[in-house]
């Protein structure tokens, strides 16, 4: 079955750049209605959707993150990765990737499939 | 951005209780509602979109209900492997966002 695995650095200094890459395998990142995300969550703000990317290349970011973030695709790696510039504390947090699956025949839209998380703090 | 408010916070019951956790949206969603259960220090699992579907093998015990702002997630007779954090979220409109968590905890 699907597995998504996050790798990269679990410790960044304050205003550098995270980068985090998800590796998926027992699937595609090219199928259709599949988008492939972050989500994020710190004690402070519980959890929050960062953005996602589809296999055409078109993303969806949040706008409280919109002006910091970047999601690109991989697809013959299968991979997707984050980068987020100008770190501060608040973006420490444990850092998941997730597949939104889409059907609107059947009312689906969720994060059906996580990666195990990737702690990340942001401190010198 | 669409607030979700959980209900309550925390909740103490026992094995074989029956337990509903309400979820609340800032405006209205629709049927565009999933329920997840998250344990220490893995992932969310999802358990419930569309308010009421089931996914794919999670226990017939868990129920959702609701549309427009108000749902509920239902356990309708609590088994060990149950006490963990639940969280609601909206994909009606984006950004998405979660409500704050209910833990679920053994009296």
């Amino acid at each position: 079955q699907v597995q998504l695995q996050e790798s990269g650095p679990g410790l960044v200094k304050p205003s550098e750049t995270l980068s985090l890459t998800c590796t998926v395998s027992g699937g595609s990142t090219s199928n259709y209605y599949q988008y492939w995300s972050w989500i994020r969550q710190s004690p402070g703000k519980g959890l929050e959707y960062i953005g996602y990317i589809y296999y055409t290349g078109s993303t969806n970011y949040n706008p409280s993150l919109k002006s910091r973030l970047t999601i690109s695709l991989d697809t013959s790696k299968n991979q997707f990765s984050l980068k987020l510039n100008s770190l501060t504390a608040a973006d420490t947090a444990v850092y998941f990737c997730a597949r939104r699956s889409v059907s609107v025949s059947e009312d689906r839209d969720c994060f059906d499939i996580w990666g195990p998380g990737k702690m990340v703090t942001v401190s010198s | 951005d669409i607030q979700m408010t959980q209900s309550p916070s925390s909740v103490s019951a026992s094995v074989g209780d029956r337990v509903t956790i309400t979820c609340r949206a800032s405006q209205g969603v629709s049927s565009w509602l999933a329920w997840y259960q998250q344990k220490s220090g893995k992932a969310p699992k999802v358990l419930i979109y569309g308010a009421s579907r089931l996914q794919t093998g999670v226990p017939s015990r868990f129920s959702g209900s609701g549309s427009g702002t108000d749902f509920t997630l239902t356990i309708s007779s609590l088994q060990p492997e149950d006490f963990a954090t639940y969280y609601c979220q909206q994909a009606n409109s984006f950004p998405y966002t979660f409500g704050q968590g209910t833990k679920l905890e053994i009296k």
